[in-house]
């Protein structure tokens, strides 16, 4: 049963590109998360997909957007890339339920270095 | 707004010795706590959870958590720490916003965790 997968697994990018990461989740999953973790910081909330719509967001600028697919899949894109986006991009999947007490399940991350 | 703290940046144990990593959390309404582990390069992994019922919560690779309501803490507990749990290690709080299940989780900044043999 395979867990969380992300592709690419690192990418170097120069400021003001795009960028489009990309994340499928474990096997009976339908709920995707991104989370961005700075250096020696832990994970931030950046936004959540669920039936193709964009659940809940935090606190990430417009260029910051992302897409469900049918087969909950899932995309993170980043445009007008900034130093400050160079990171650890992380994506979760979980089942939804009205209880939130099923745990997240992460994969291993696409490292972004802006040059 | 919920949130956790994790006051130790680091904590340092010899092999064999009990080990504790320190939460406290602030959150409104009852509380779905988590611990999470981070190896070198790799995404988080789940340690254990807490929703509610016994307030010592067993989890993976040996690590319990003690919930502990009057102190707003959720500690993390090995009786032995091996070489191996040497990672960082987060706690979190799942955010439950009014009726919606969409539940984004918020963590702490993370504990670097180093065991010595």
């Amino acid at each position: 049963d395979a867990g969380v997968t992300q592709s690419p697994t690192h990418l170097i990018k120069t400021r003001g590109q795009q960028v489009t990461l990309r994340c499928s989740p474990k096997s009976g999953h339908d709920t995707v998360s991104w989370y961005q973790q700075a250096l020696g910081q832990g994970p931030q909330f950046i936004f959540q997909y669920y039936e193709e719509e964009e659940r809940q967001r935090g606190n990430f600028p417009d260029r910051f957007s992302g897409h469900q697919f049918p087969n909950y899949s899932s995309e993170l894109n980043v445009n007008a890339l900034l130093l400050g986006d160079s990171a650890l991009y992380l994506c979760a999947s979980s089942i939804t339920g009205g209880t939130g007490n099923q745990p997240q399940h992460f994969g291993d991350g696409t490292r972004l270095s802006i040059l | 707004a919920q949130s956790v703290a994790q006051p130790e940046d680091q904590v340092n144990v010899a092999e064999g010795n009990p080990l504790t990593v320190k939460c406290t959390y602030s959150v409104s309404g009852n509380p779905y706590l988590f611990w999470y582990v981070q190896y070198p390069n790799r995404g988080l992994q789940f340690l254990l959870k807490y929703i509610t019922g016994d307030n010592l919560v067993k989890g993976s690779y040996g690590f319990e958590a003690e919930f502990n309501k009057s102190q707003t803490s959720f500690h993390l507990k090995k009786p032995s720490a091996l070489v191996s749990d040497s990672a960082l290690y987060f706690c979190a709080v799942r955010d439950i916003p009014g009726y919606s299940s969409a539940s984004k989780i918020i963590f702490g900044s993370g504990t670097r965790l180093s065991i010595r043999p």
